[in-house]
């Protein structure tokens, strides 16, 4: 079975920096999808970015970026210019992308980001 | 509806009781998931449903987990017998189509509190 885990329970930045959020995953899947979701008060789970295994280039969606590194089994999460929106639990997600029926996601333990004004 | 739907909210119940959480996907969305989450942890996955039938439900922790979804649109997951260690927000997910391509639309979630 797989899993993910995220060893920062919680992660302080000032405002306007950056911060880099790690996740390790453990499989023997060479075929599968990375997420990262941020997660508000409100319990939604809204993703943030998402990368396919077979991919090299890592993954950009504006001010979030990641470093996978397939090898090393790593795939962090770089927010840039940090606001206060982006305070929320964060969390990394494995979904196999082998065949057959299963279709759920991994998720790690989560990470606490907070934004210091 | 505009997005996925969890109701109630919140529910308190005793300890031994029955209780129904319902999930109502965006129109259209085929697949369905149902995903645990216990306080300091990430969802933990439950069940996933392609239209009406159970794909995976690989993920239930015993039989007095169940969930429906007669009609491909509209979910229920029912727990019996309610015990203290089943308090937990209860989020629901839909998507198109395989979530991996698709993408996963989540609910707010229902928060299960067994007292």
């Amino acid at each position: 079975a797989q899993t993910v885990t995220q060893s920062q329970p919680e992660m302080s930045v000032q405002e306007a920096e950056t911060v880099t959020l790690s996740c390790t995953y453990d499989t023997s899947e060479s075929d599968y999808y990375l997420f990262w979701y941020k997660q508000p008060p409100s319990r939604q789970m809204i993703l943030v970015i998402r990368q396919e295994a077979y991919k090299q280039q890592n993954a950009t969606e504006n001010r979030f970026s990641v470093n996978f590194q397939k090898a090393a089994k790593s795939f962090s999460l770089k927010i840039s210019d940090s606001q206060l929106g982006d305070a929320a639990m964060y969390f990394c997600a494995y979904r196999s992308g082998e065949g057959g029926g299963a279709d759920g996601l991994t998720f790690g333990k989560g990470t606490h980001l907070i934004i210091q004004p | 509806g505009a997005g996925v739907s969890q109701t109630p909210s919140n529910k308190v119940t005793e300890k031994g009781k029955y209780v129904e959480l319902r999930c109502d996907p965006i129109s259209g969305h085929t697949a369905l998931y149902w995903y645990r989450q216990s306080l300091g942890q990430g969802p933990e996955f439950l069940i996933y449903f392609q239209g009406t039938g159970a794909a995976d439900d690989s993920g239930l922790p015993n039989d007095r987990f169940f969930a429906v979804r007669p009609e491909g649109s509209v979910s229920t997951l029912k727990i019996q017998r309610t015990e203290r260690g089943d308090s937990a927000v209860y989020l629901c997910a839909s998507s198109p189509g395989q979530g991996m391509v698709y993408g996963y639309t989540f609910g707010s979630g229902t928060r299960l509190t067994v007292v």
